[in-house]
């Protein structure tokens, strides 16, 4: 299995640029999660999904959008990058049985200029 | 609201033990887990605790006292290896995670 994965593992944008974070997963989990995480601060949900075409905003949910079309795939859009959307961004999956552990991805650096 | 407070660093030596606190307010409780965060990695699972007392898992164990809002990491026979980040969540009434800023732990020989 190869858990996590998450594309690409960095970039750097332009301000008003657009992108697109990758994030799928093969262990068959219904919940997904895209977290960013800022220096020094701890991680903030930025939206959740609770299964295929299902999806709600978590804490920090403006400038984003996500789709959820497969329950393998997670993508993250950005919209008119912001110098304020650098950061880390993980992904993360569980199977949503409440006291089980997030499997996270291995990251997407953001730089936005 | 809703906030995780732990230790912005700590620092031991080699071989020694060394225990990271947490205390948590959140709007309703659905255990609190720990997470190991090596620099410029992703975070991975350590422990769950929902009931109060102690769980061991090898070198490290954890506390919780719900009543208290308080949980506790303790890393035992410290290794050099163990020079990371350690997290601490707090899960919500709705089962999200509501994390702290992490404590970053160095390891001194």
């Amino acid at each position: 299995n190869a858990g996590v994965t998450q594309t690409p593992k960095f970039r750097i944008l332009k301000i008003g640029q657009s992108m697109t974070l990758q994030c799928a997963q093969d262990m068959n989990h219904n919940y997904m999660y895209w977290y960013r995480q800022d220096p020094g601060m701890g991680l903030k949900l930025i939206y959740y999904s609770v299964g295929a075409g299902i999806t709600d905003k978590g804490e920090v949910p403006n400038g984003y959008n996500v789709s959820r079309s497969t329950t393998e795939d997670f993508p993250l859009r950005l919209e008119l990058a912001a110098p304020s959307q650098t950061s880390v961004y993980f992904c993360a999956s569980d199977s949503g049985e409440g006291g089980n552990e997030q499997f996270f991805g291995p990251g997407t650096r953001l730089t936005v200029l | 609201g809703q906030n995780i407070d732990q230790p912005t660093e700590m620092t031991a030596t080699e071989g020694a033990i060394v225990q990271i606190n947490c205390t948590y307010q959140t709007s309703g409780f659905n255990g609190l887990f720990w997470y190991q965060q090596h620099a410029g990695e992703a975070p991975t699972f350590l422990s769950y605790n929902v009931l109060d007392g102690l769980e061991e898992k090898g070198r490290f164990s954890s506390f919780l006292s719900r009543s208290k809002g308080y949980s506790y990491l303790l890393l035992k026979e410290l290794q050099m290896k163990d020079s990371a980040s350690y997290l601490c969540a707090a899960m919500d009434s709705n089962y999200q995670l509501i994390w702290g800023a992490g404590t970053k732990l160095i390891i001194k020989p």
